[in-house]
């Protein structure tokens, strides 16, 4: 186990909905990021949490939102749920400093979401 | 674009053998490779990494192997278990940012 946290674990929405997904990090990790894991695909990269701060985005629209907690605990955010966005929601954390990437990222269970 | 692929989708291995997973990358500026191992039900679990100024690092039953000539990642798992079963992805950053860029998998299946 790697001391991440992910809840719920399973979630069913219907389209145009709004969902909000949340992780708690590993114990003195200050760095969560969130993928986006479709079904027999890789985990793509949402965005990043630093510190409270948004470090970064992948290539994911605004209706991708997140916010990180001063107990660096996290929550993902999707508006207008559409179809595609049904897929495993990951979220790692690591202690990182601004812009490394070079930290192993400690990966949550995930949660299933499916989109109707 | 950016991406990181997988020569062969599902590889089956004779318990003992030694497993060789492959892996093409095309962001040559990536200066750190990671391997993940992910079980059905699972979060991605963190195997092995390797720096770009590295080209061999050993762990524990696993080896990985960059070739930055031909953009090449390789895991090598040593005496293959039943529980080495799962998928496993390449990952590699961005060229020195935060983000990963992951491969879509192997499934390794170990036959008794």
């Amino acid at each position: 186990e790697t001391g991440v946290t992910q809840s719920p674990t399973h979630l069913i929405k219907t389209r145009g909905q709004q969902v909000t997904l949340r992780c708690s990090s590993q114990s003195g990790h200050n760095t969560v990021s969130w993928y986006q894991q479709a079904l027999g695909q890789g985990p793509q990269f949402i965005f990043q949490y630093y510190r409270e701060e948004e470090n970064g985005r992948g290539n994911f629209p605004p209706r991708f939102s997140g916010l990180q907690f001063p107990n660096y605990s996290s929550e993902l955010n999707v508006n207008a749920l559409e179809l595609d966005d049904s897929a495993l929601y990951l979220c790692a954390s690591s202690l990182a400093g601004l812009s490394s990437s070079y930290n192993e990222q400690f990966f949550g269970p995930g949660t299933r979401l499916t989109v109707l | 674009g950016e991406s990181v692929g997988l020569h062969l989708p599902t590889l089956s291995v004779q318990e003992g053998d030694n497993s060789i997973i492959n892996c093409a990358y095309s962001n040559s500026a990536s200066d750190y490779f990671i391997w993940y191992k992910q079980e059905s039900g699972k979060g991605p679990q963190f195997i092995i990494d390797i720096r770009s100024n590295m080209d061999k690092r050993q762990g524990q039953r696993v080896t990985v192997l960059l070739n930055k000539t031909v953009k090449h990642l390789s895991l090598q798992i040593a005496a293959t278990q039943p529980g080495d079963s799962a998928v496993y992805f390449c990952a590699q950053d961005a060229g020195g940012t935060y983000k990963y860029i992951f491969g879509t998998g192997t499934r390794l299946k170990v036959l008794a």
